[in-house]
């Protein structure tokens, strides 16, 4: 069972490219996460999607872009990256509601310099 | 913005020994979520937890909701190295997102 799956798994990029982290799930899930872990700060939610067409931003939107044109796909999008973007990403997806349960993708690990 | 405050930041201890982790804040939740996440994965959820005084058990591991439902622990009977990992707490107010604690970070040493 795949769940949710997360591409690239690692990268490196120097400040002022893009890039775009890629996620896929298979769930049918309509509600999908992406989250940013640094270290001892716990998981801070970027964008959230409630369904294919609908975003909305989350605690730290600033320097990131999301679509959802499809259930299965959330990509986010990094525009002129910078070193504070260096960071652990997570996607997640879950049925309606913080009630549900959130599955998580293993992350993509990206470093800015 | 709901906060959710986890104590301890990390705990190391030997295999066998019994342990309480502790996540707190001043807002009422819907529910609270525990997770663990290994090295390299995402967090993978433990235990989903609605009634205020719900007390759940996960084989040696016992998760209680507080009855205001504003805190919740984590007791762990027995610890094994396998235990080892970085344990979540997250609650919503039920129609929104989740906010994720800082989390508590175990170490069981054989």
């Amino acid at each position: 069972n795949a769940g949710v799956t997360q591409t690239p798994k690692f990268r490196i990029l120097k400040i002022g490219q893009s890039m775009t982290l890629q996620c896929a799930q298979d769930m049918n899930h309509n509600y999908m996460y992406w989250y940013r872990q640094d270290p001892g700060m716990g998981l801070k939610l970027i964008y959230y999607s409630v369904g294919a067409g609908i975003t909305d931003k989350g605690e730290v939107p600033n320097g990131y872009n999301v679509s959802r044109s499809t259930t299965e796909d959330f990509p986010l999008r990094l525009e002129l990256a910078a070193p504070s973007q260096t960071s652990v990403y997570f996607c997640a997806s879950s049925g309606p509601g913080s009630n549900q349960p959130q599955h998580f993708g293993d992350g993509t690990r990206l470093s800015i310099l | 913005t709901q906060l959710l405050e986890q104590s301890p930041q990390f705990l190391s201890i030997q295999e066998g020994e019994n342990l309480t982790v502790y996540c707190n804040s001043s807002s009422v939740f819907s529910s609270l979520q525990w997770y663990r996440q290994e090295p390299g994965e995402g967090p993978v959820l433990l235990v989903t937890v609605v009634t205020g005084g719900e007390v759940k058990k996960l084989k040696r591991l016992t998760f209680q909701f507080g009855d205001a439902r504003k805190d919740s622990s984590l007791h762990i009977t027995a610890a094994q190295p396998g235990d080892t990992g970085l344990y979540l707490c997250a609650g919503g107010p039920g129609y929104s997102t989740l906010t994720f604690g800082k989390g508590t970070m175990l170490l069981v040493s054989p």
